[in-house]
């Protein structure tokens, strides 16, 4: 059973820390990863993805991949309580097709 | 806007009844998908389209559900005799193919639509 693993917090930092989610992933070969952000009662809404070891930055936001220890993180520098929502974790399937899901990390930014 | 849209937004029905749900994905992507998230949980797969081909399905997808993307463009999702555990939110999301260095043909991001919240009482 291939899993992502993401510990469902709630994690709570002050408003302009850098808030760090963490994710976990079974499958050797998945090759594409992906961070949503979920607000309550809201869809899920792409902010990074990431396919090569290493980090990747997108304002704010840094995603980091090191397939060796199957582990993909966020990073969320100058965290706005507007940041405050649920972030999900997401690797390809082998086939490439489906995304299977963390059960994601509620994040909780206080003014 | 040319995101993914779905309808409708909001669903109750009694235990029992069919139901259909459409999702219109961004108009040049390829790939259509279905997932369904309960509370607490991150979505879980459905089933995929390429075009019209219907090309994979999870075993979630039970003889009550069907889904079909006719011209290749929108997608409905039909669930039979719906049961209580049928409560979710459905979501839909598309994607483009993108080809990398190697020539191999890799999906792309997918992009959700704002999904069908079904509550069945």
């Amino acid at each position: 059973q291939k899993e992502v693993e993401q510990n469902s917090g709630p994690l709570s930092v002050p408003e302009g820390a850098i808030a760090s989610l963490n994710c976990t992933y079974s499958d050797r070969v998945s090759q594409s990863f992906f961070w949503y952000r979920q607000y309550s009662g809201k869809s899920p809404e792409l902010i990074m993805s990431i396919y090569s070891n290493g980090d990747k930055e997108d304002g704010r936001f840094t995603a980091q991949l090191n397939k060796a220890s199957q582990y993909v993180s966020l990073l969320i520098r100058d965290s706005q309580p507007s940041d405050s929502a649920t972030y999900l974790c997401a690797v390809n399937n082998q086939a490439g097709t489906a995304l299977i899901f963390g059960k994601g990390t509620t994040l909780s930014v206080s003014s | 806007d040319t995101g993914v849209s779905q309808n409708p937004r909001h669903k109750i029905t009694k235990r029992g009844q069919n139901v259909t749900f459409r999702c219109d994905p961004i108009s040049e992507h390829n790939r259509l998908y279905w997932y369904r998230q309960t509370l607490g949980q991150g979505p879980e797969f459905l089933t995929y389209f390429q075009n019209e081909a219907q090309l994979e399905k999870s075993r979630l997808l039970s003889d009550r559900f069907s889904a079909e993307r006719p011209k290749g463009s929108f997608s409905t999702l039909e669930i039979q005799r719906t049961e209580q555990g049928d409560s979710a939110m459905y979501l839909c999301a598309s994607s483009p193919i993108r080809v990398v260095g190697t020539g191999a043909r890799r999906p792309y991001e997918q992009y959700f639509g704002p999904g069908t919240r079904l509550t069945v009482t």
